[in-house]
Formats: structure tokens, sequence, C-alpha cells
């Protein structure tokens, strides 16, 4: 079965400085790879998703992302942070399997915090 | 376009009643997910929909959890003699076509089981 870890619950950075999230995932075959952040009170967001091709992805809001296929490793990056940035950041990987649907598995999050 | 929408955004209720939470996908999106949020924790499925059937329901933590979506729109998941394990943030999401690439979330509906 699929799993999703972030290994940092808690992140604080100052404004303007840059910003790495990490997350490793385990599944069996080609995953399928999502960014998604949430806002207090706010429902998900997509930030951005890795299916095929290009290895680097860009993303909404300055986010890019990176699959390394040999590190099992999918880290969010952003060049400079902005305090709006301040959020929850889930890592999530796909079970695209041909003999069922698509279903979602999450990390459990890093929380994000910007320093003025 | 609205987004997902869900009612309650926040529900208490005492330990052994029961609840009702509801869900108004994105129109014309046929895939419906119910996740669960406990604090601290990435959501957590619990059942998938495709159309009026539950495509997968192997995420429903035990018999006391049961979702509906009757005419392949709304759905409302149902909790049974709650318990205060329950406590959760309820999150909906949609989708176009059952697919989870793009997957549409909803604000949640906060439960608080006392």
């Amino acid at each position: 079965a699929q799993s999703v870890t972030q290994p940092d619950i808690h992140i604080t950075v100052s404004e303007g400085a840059s910003l790495e999230l990490r997350c490793n995932y385990s599944y069996g075959a080609t995953p399928y790879l999502f960014w998604y952040v949430q806002s207090p009170g706010q429902g998900l967001q997509l930030l951005l998703k890795y299916f095929s091709g290009d290895t680097l992805v860009q993303g909404i809001k300055g986010f890019e992302a990176e699959f390394k296929r040999s590190q099992s490793s999918f880290n969010l990056r952003k060049p400079s942070v902005h305090w709006s940035d301040a959020a929850e950041y889930f890592c999530a990987v796909g079970a695209f399997e041909k003999t069922s649907y698509d279903k979602v598995i999450f990390g459990p999050g890093t929380s994000l915090s910007v320093i003025p | 376009g609205a987004g997902v929408s869900q009612t309650p955004s926040n529900k208490v209720t005492e330990k052994g009643k029961y609840v009702e939470l509801r869900c108004d996908p994105i129109s014309g999106h046929t895939a419906l997910y119910w996740y669960r949020q406990s604090l601290g924790q990435g959501p957590e499925f619990l059942i998938y929909f495709q159309g009026t059937g539950a495509a997968d329901d192997s995420g429903l933590p035990n018999d006391r959890f049961f979702a509906v979506r009757p005419e392949g729109s709304v759905s409302t998941l149902k909790i049974q003699r709650t318990e205060r394990g329950d406590s959760a943030v309820y999150l909906c999401a949609s989708s176009p076509d059952g697919s989870s690439y793009e997957q549409y979330f909803g604000p949640g509906t906060r439960l608080t089981v006392t």
C-alpha cells in the first residue's frame, strides 16, 4: 500500500527567505504526486501535481516541486516566501491502479509559519 | 462558479446522537469523495461515489458510518451513535469525471462530540 511521510511537522521561515518542504512516498509503481495547501478555515487547494514527464513541476503561487525517483521524494520549493504562504501543506500520492479507481493518500502535513 | 459547499460548518453533538453532514459538489461533477481529518493529521479517505453509487467505501471506519448520494449530486454522510473519537473535520471533494487528478475540496464540517 502506498504511504506518504512529511518529516517536518512545523517549519518557520522569514518572509523573503526560500522554502523547501520535504515529502517522501512509498509506492510500488510510478506514483502520481500532489501538493495541497490548507489555510485556516479554507478547503484544501491543489498547488501542483506530477503524473509523468518533466520531473520539475511548476504550480500556482510561485511554488514548484521536483520528483526524484531514486530518493522517493517530491519536495516542494519556493524561492521567496510571502506572509500569506503561512498555512498547512500536504503531500499526497495517488494509487492509480488499473483495476481500481483513483484513491489519494495524504501525508500528515507540515505547518508553515512566516516571520515578518 | 460556485465551489463545493458543506453544511453545517460546525456541529456539536452529544455522545450517542445521530448526525448528518451535507455536501453540495460543483455542478456537473460526477465523482464525490468524503475524507476525515483529525487534528494534526492529513485527510483520510472515507468513501468515493461515482454518480449515485458508492464505488469504494473501504475507508468507512465501521458500520456506524454511512453515506448516500441518491440523485448523483448532493451527498450526506450519516454517523449513528456518535463517539468522542468521531470528532474531526469532515471534508468533501468533487471532481469532474472520477479522476482524482482534479479534486476540489469544500471547507469542511467540524464535528465535535461531547
